[in-house]
């Protein structure tokens, strides 16, 4: 099946900072999604991006779909944006089974 | 804030008790999906519901099953608890048209 690799699986940033997290996934994707888990556990959907940019705020994302990677970039952290960020890709057989894969996730520290 | 509700929010069972954990969909989403996830992890994909029927399943044994009644809303039961079943459990729901999947707060699951 389908691997998903994030890097790097920590990140400590200082308050301001910018800063890029990295998803590969081994195999063709029909959904790529980025999500923050916050300390609570809420999963919150930052994009839905299975090729292409897209821009949201301080938040963007971009997914090179030939080359199976997508980038999460976060410019002028804030305290915040700590917590989990997640990677999650559906595969492309799956039909209408929406099921996604996950990677393991980069845990961020946004320190004041 | 998702649309999606998870209930209870905590539970504590001891080994070989059963539990059932419900969720509630957003508005016009026919498809349910649960998921698993330990400490530390990603999430892990339990089964999916489209339509009262269960169309989809990950590597987990019969004594996780699940339910989709009418309004969507659905049910995780699992039987024979285990302690490696202690984690938190996500439920994701998305409209048939998209395959976007939106997360509960989850409900975490201690077994003793």
């Amino acid at each position: 099946g389908i691997q998903v690799e994030q890097s790097p699986p920590d990140l400590i940033l200082q308050e301001g900072a910018n800063s890029t997290l990295r998803c590969n996934f081994s195999d063709s994707v029909n959904n790529l999604q980025w999500f923050h888990q916050n300390p609570w556990g809420q999963l919150i959907n930052l994009f839905y991006i299975p090729s292409g940019t897209k821009q949201n705020g301080r938040l963007s994302a971009t997914t090179v779909a030939t080359e199976r990677y997508s980038l999460l970039y976060i410019s002028s952290s804030q305290t915040t944006d700590s917590g989990v960020y997640f990677c999650a890709v559906g595969p492309p057989d799956a039909g209408n089974n929406r099921k996604l894969i996950w990677g393991l996730g980069t845990s961020l520290a946004v320190n004041p | 804030e998702t649309g999606v509700t998870q209930s209870p929010t905590h539970l504590i069972k001891t080994r070989g008790q059963q539990v059932t954990l419900r969720c509630s969909s957003q508005s016009g989403h026919n498809t349910v999906s649960w998921y698993q996830q330990a400490l530390g992890q990603g999430p892990q994909f339990i089964f999916q519901y489209y339509r009262e029927e269960e169309n989809g399943r990950g590597n987990f044994p019969p004594r996780f099953s699940g339910l989709q009644f009418p309004n969507y809303s659905s049910e995780l039961n699992v039987n024979a608890l285990e302690l490696d079943d202690s984690a938190l459990y996500l439920c994701a729901s998305s409209p048939g048209t998209s395959t976007i999947q939106y997360f509960g707060a989850g409900t975490r699951l201690s077994v003793l």
